[in-house]
C-alpha cells in the first residue's frame, strides 16, 4: 500500500491567494482527519470525517477554511483567502474502525 | 477535557542507554493510546496502539505501557541508538468514538555516538 498520500508536499503563496490541499486516504480506511501543526500550538485536529460525511469541524480556525470529500478516496482542504498566519504544515490521516491513524507526509504551506 | 502531558520536553542521551518516555492523561476514560514517532520535517509515524483492556504492546526495541487509573503511559526504548534520535508523541481519543485523537506535545530524543 502505498501510505496515505498528500499533495503538494510544499506551497509557497501570497497573503490573500487561495490555497487548495490534497489528500487521498489508504484504501479501505473510512475515517479521514485533517491537522495542523506549528510550533506554537503543536498537532491540532481541524476536521475529520466518517464515510465521507464531516463529524466534528469545530477546530477549523475560521470560515476562510472549508474542507471536502467527495469520495472514500479523495478530501480537499481549502484556504481562501490565505493569511501569513495559517503557515504551518498541515498532515492527513487515515483509520479504519478508530484503529490506528496513518499519517501522511504533510504539505509545508508558507504565505508571504 | 482531557489534557495530554509528555515528560520529559527534550532528551538527551549516549548510545546505548534504556530510557522512558512519560504521557499522561486527565481523562482515563479512553479506549486506546498510540505512540508516534516524528522525524524532523516529515510526518507521524504510529509505534504502538495499546487498547484499553491491554496493559502493554511490545515491537522490536520499544515497549509501551498503560495504566488507565492513573492515566498514564510509558513508552520503553531498550538500547537506545543514534536512528532513534526523533520526537516522540503520545495521543488518547476524546471519547464519543471516531478515534478523535488529542496530542501531548511530544518529547525530543537526541541519541548521540
Amino acid at each position: 500500500d502505498a501510505g496515505v498520500i498528500q499533495s503538494p508536499r510544499h506551497e509557497v503563496t501570497e497573503m490573500g491567494q487561495e490555497v487548495t490541499l490534497r489528500c487521498k486516504p489508504i484504501s479501505g480506511h473510512n475515517s479521514l482527519f485533517w491537522y495542523r501543526q506549528t510550533m506554537m500550538r503543536g498537532l491540532e485536529l481541524l476536521i475529520y470525517f466518517n464515510n465521507n460525511v464531516p463529524i466534528d469541524d469545530s477546530g477549523m480556525p475560521e470560515d476562510r477554511f472549508s474542507a471536502k470529500m467527495p469520495n472514500a478516496s479523495f478530501s480537499t482542504l481549502k484556504i481562501q483567502p490565505s493569511e501569513p498566519r495559517d503557515s504551518a504544515v498541515y498532515f492527513c490521516a487515515s483509520t479504519k474502525g478508530g484503529n490506528e491513524q496513518y499519517f501522511g507526509p504533510g504539505t509545508r504551506l508558507t504565505v508571504t | 477535557k482531557q489534557e495530554v502531558t509528555q515528560i520529559p520536553a527534550a532528551l538527551s542521551v549516549p548510545e546505548g542507554e534504556n530510557l522512558v518516555l512519560n504521557c499522561s492523561f486527565t481523562d482515563s476514560a479512553i479506549y486506546n493510546l498510540q505512540w508516534f514517532r516524528q522525524d524532523p520535517g516529515k510526518g507521524l509515524t504510529s509505534l504502538l496502539l495499546i487498547q484499553s483492556s491491554q496493559r502493554e504492546q511490545t515491537s522490536g526495541r520499544l515497549n509501551a505501557s498503560l495504566d488507565k487509573s492513573s492515566g498514564r503511559s510509558t513508552l520503553y526504548i531498550a538500547a537506545s541508538q543514534p536512528g532513534d534520535s526523533a520526537t516522540y508523541l503520545c495521543a488518547v481519543p476524546l471519547s464519543g468514538g471516531y478515534n478523535k485523537l488529542i496530542f501531548g506535545a511530544g518529547t525530543r530524543l537526541a541519541v548521540h555516538p
